[in-house]
């Protein structure tokens, strides 16, 4: 079965740019969540989407925001990009909404990494 | 505000040995741990995890000891072989608000031959 797929992979961006990241989940997983890995913070929660719906979002400014689709595909945009957005954006799909002890494995797509110049 | 606590960046232990990485977390209400470990450009990958209900839990070479008292959990790998060098996240989750996954900084193990 097809892991979960992030596009794209690598991309450059200036500051004041806007950039939407992609990620197709596992089929059949209705939860996707977003999270923001960077060397001296380790992996920051984004936020989770879950049926099309926004079940918890982290604490990063509007600027980041993002969606689900019916088909369970989720994008995140960031807009009015910034140096320290630089980081590798990680997708994770679950079969259920992540949390508690119900939470399923996370499985995780490889992340797009971007760079903001 | 950080609620998952990893304080050591990086361990380096001999192939063969014990490697025992530790995690601290803050808040009460987390019940569910988990441990995941990722490779250079992959994406993390579940290892392990533990309910708050139990005190221990193993799976082949690795197993999670959870003190709830203290509230601190670790991932012991015995024996540690050089293929386990990666990065191991601990991760805590809860009910309510707490539910969503909180990752610590995670940890560098280097195995050496």
């Amino acid at each position: 079965k097809a892991g979960v797929t992030q596009t794209p992979r690598y991309l450059i961006k200036t500051r004041g740019q806007q950039v939407t990241l992609s990620c197709s989940p596992i089929s059949g997983h209705r939860s996707v969540s977003w999270y923001q890995q960077t060397p001296g913070q380790g992996l920051q929660f984004l936020f989770e989407y879950f049926s099309e719906t926004q079940r918890n979002k982290g604490n990063f400014p509007g600027r980041f925001s993002g969606r689900q689709f019916s088909n369970s595909r989720s994008e995140m945009n960031v807009s009015t990009l910034e140096l320290g957005d630089s980081a590798l954006y990680l997708c994770a799909s679950s079969l259920v909404a992540a949390g508690g002890a119900n939470t399923g494995e996370l499985f995780f797509g490889e992340g797009s990494r971007l760079t903001v110049l | 505000d950080q609620q998952v606590k990893q304080n050591s960046p990086s361990l380096s232990v001999q192939e063969g040995r014990i490697s025992i990485l530790n995690c601290d977390y803050t808040n009460s209400m987390f019940d569910y741990f988990l441990w995941y470990k990722k490779y250079p450009a992959e994406g993390p990958t579940f290892l392990i995890s533990i309910s708050s209900i139990k005190d221990k839990n193993e799976d082949g070479r690795f197993t999670v000891f959870l003190n709830k008292s203290a509230k601190h959990l670790s991932l012991h790998i015995v024996p540690s072989q050089p293929g386990d060098s990666a990065v191991y996240f601990c991760a805590a989750s809860g009910s309510g608000s707490n539910y969503k996954l909180t990752f610590g900084k995670g940890t560098l193990l280097t195995v050496n031959p």
